[in-house]
């Protein structure tokens, strides 16, 4: 089975940097997602890691490390429109599994004024 | 392009009752996915398909029958509705490449009484 963990709740102050983590065990691994859900919305992508190391797209940063099964995502000069729910989600890989996402179950961040 | 749609929105049944959850994209993705999303849980798989009229399980399958006779359409059947598939379902596509990101639809929000 696939095992992927991260935290239930983050609050930081708006114009902050927080940092969201996320380990995973899965039976393979050909992938790493990150997706933002607003409350009763449908999840959208902020990034991809596939190779180790930092990709960083404007505000937002994603970092993985294959051999330590870990990935976080960094929210930084954080707005009142951050507040969100924070997926992390992992691609097995291997013929027909290649698009089959694992989702962990979401970390909620509350931006404060 | 209207992306992934879903219909209905929100729907409540009662106990036995079937219905069919719509899902369509106009994106000429080959890849299609069900989930559902209940509280603490995450998004879980329900069934995926790689392409027209191949359709496999995911993670949590029973209760629900899927078909995909064509690329653009994948509906989801439950076929005696239980209190335990109350929640909210998301329909998703991705392009073919592993490294695509999948798009998701609005949800449908299912209570069943």
């Amino acid at each position: 089975g696939q095992n992927i963990d991260q935290p239930t709740e983050m609050t930081a102050t708006e114009g902050a940097i927080v940092q969201i983590n996320c380990t995973y065990q899965t039976s393979g691994f050909n992938g790493l997602f990150w997706y933002q859900q607003h409350a009763g919305e449908a999840p959208t992508f902020l990034s991809y890691n596939v190779l180790d190391g930092l990709e960083e797209k404007g505000r937002f940063s994603s970092f993985l490390s294959r051999s330590k099964g870990y990935s976080y995502l960094l929210l930084k000069e954080l707005q009142m429109k951050d507040s969100a729910s924070y997926l992390c989600a992992v691609r097995s890989g291997g013929g027909s599994n290649d698009y089959k996402l694992s989702f962990g179950a979401g970390t909620t961040v509350t931006v404060r004024a | 392009n209207a992306g992934v749609t879903q219909t209905p929105k929100f729907q409540v049944l009662k106990t036995g009752q079937s219905m069919t959850l719509q899902c369509a994209q106009d994106m000429n993705h080959e890849y299609m996915s069900w989930y559902r999303q209940d509280p603490g849980m995450g998004l879980r798989l329900i069934h995926y398909s790689v392409g027209a009229g191949i359709t496999d399980q995911g993670e949590v399958p029973n209760g629900y029958n899927v078909s995909r006779s064509t690329t653009e359409d994948f509906p989801l059947r439950l076929l005696s509705a239980a209190p335990s598939q109350t929640s909210v379902y998301f329909c998703a596509s991705s392009p073919k490449g592993v490294y695509n990101e999948q798009f998701f639809g609005p949800g449908t929000r299912l209570t069943v009484l």
